[in-house]
């Protein structure tokens, strides 16, 4: 089955910084890529995603880079502000199937004010 | 985005009842519909993929006659947690996956503790 490593598990910044946040998957028949964003006691929210189909996708201060080649994704946050903070969790799906997503452990981001 | 609720948003229940808890799918079709469990600092667990109309799949280690799902409609989940214990306390939440995108969307959560 798939599996999806995320790095770093903890990530500090100082408001303004850029961010990124790396993921690597294991099965090359995964081509739908998600991020998700949880805030305490709250469920996930889905931020961006990418398909296989492109390398790059971008929304205002949020961009995700795809290198199907390396079987890695990454998502990248500019200008972060203390409202980014949060849990980032990165997954990948296969086609076909139950189309049920791998998640990555989780980044918790802390961005200083 | 779409929008998924749950109901209750947090529920304190005693040793050896039975809770509830509902997952709707507001403004879109949800054939499938997921469950997780997800333990204070740690990753989202997959417990269950529901599927309208037809019996849920389990996840291996999750028991099926004690998390009871019911997905009986396009928009509306069940997950019932039987004869709760204190090691059932958790924070619970659903899923739903747009039929026309295949794009899933998280409710907001379920904070179950049994006392």
């Amino acid at each position: 089955g798939e599996n999806v490593e995320q790095h770093p598990s903890t990530l500090s910044v100082q408001e303004g910084d850029s961010a990124v946040i790396k993921c690597t998957y294991s099965d090359s028949a995964s081509n739908y890529f998600p991020w998700y964003k949880q805030e305490l006691g709250k469920g996930p929210q889905l931020i961006i995603d990418i398909r296989s189909n492109v390398g790059e996708k971008k929304d205002q201060r949020i961009a995700v880079t795809l290198n199907k080649t390396a079987k890695h994704f990454s998502l990248h946050i500019t200008e972060t502000q203390p409202e980014d903070s949060a849990v980032y969790f990165c997954a990948a799906r296969a086609s076909g199937g139950s189309y049920i997503p791998t998640f990555g452990r989780g980044t918790s981001l802390i961005v200083h004010p | 985005g779409a929008v998924v609720s749950q109901h209750p948003s947090w529920v304190i229940c005693k040793s050896g009842t039975s809770v509830k808890i509902e997952c709707r799918s507001l403004d879109f079709q949800a054939t499938t519909m997921f469950w997780y469990r997800q333990f204070p600092k740690q990753s989202l667990m997959l417990m269950a993929t529901s599927n309208e109309g037809s019996k849920a799949t389990y996840e291996q280690g999750v028991e099926k006659d004690k998390f009871l799902i019911n997905h009986a409609s396009l928009t509306l989940s069940t997950l019932t947690v039987t004869s709760a214990h204190p090691e059932d306390s958790s924070f619970y939440i659903c899923s739903a996956r747009v039929d026309s995108t295949d794009t899933q969307y998280f409710g907001p959560g379920t904070r179950l503790t049994v006392l």
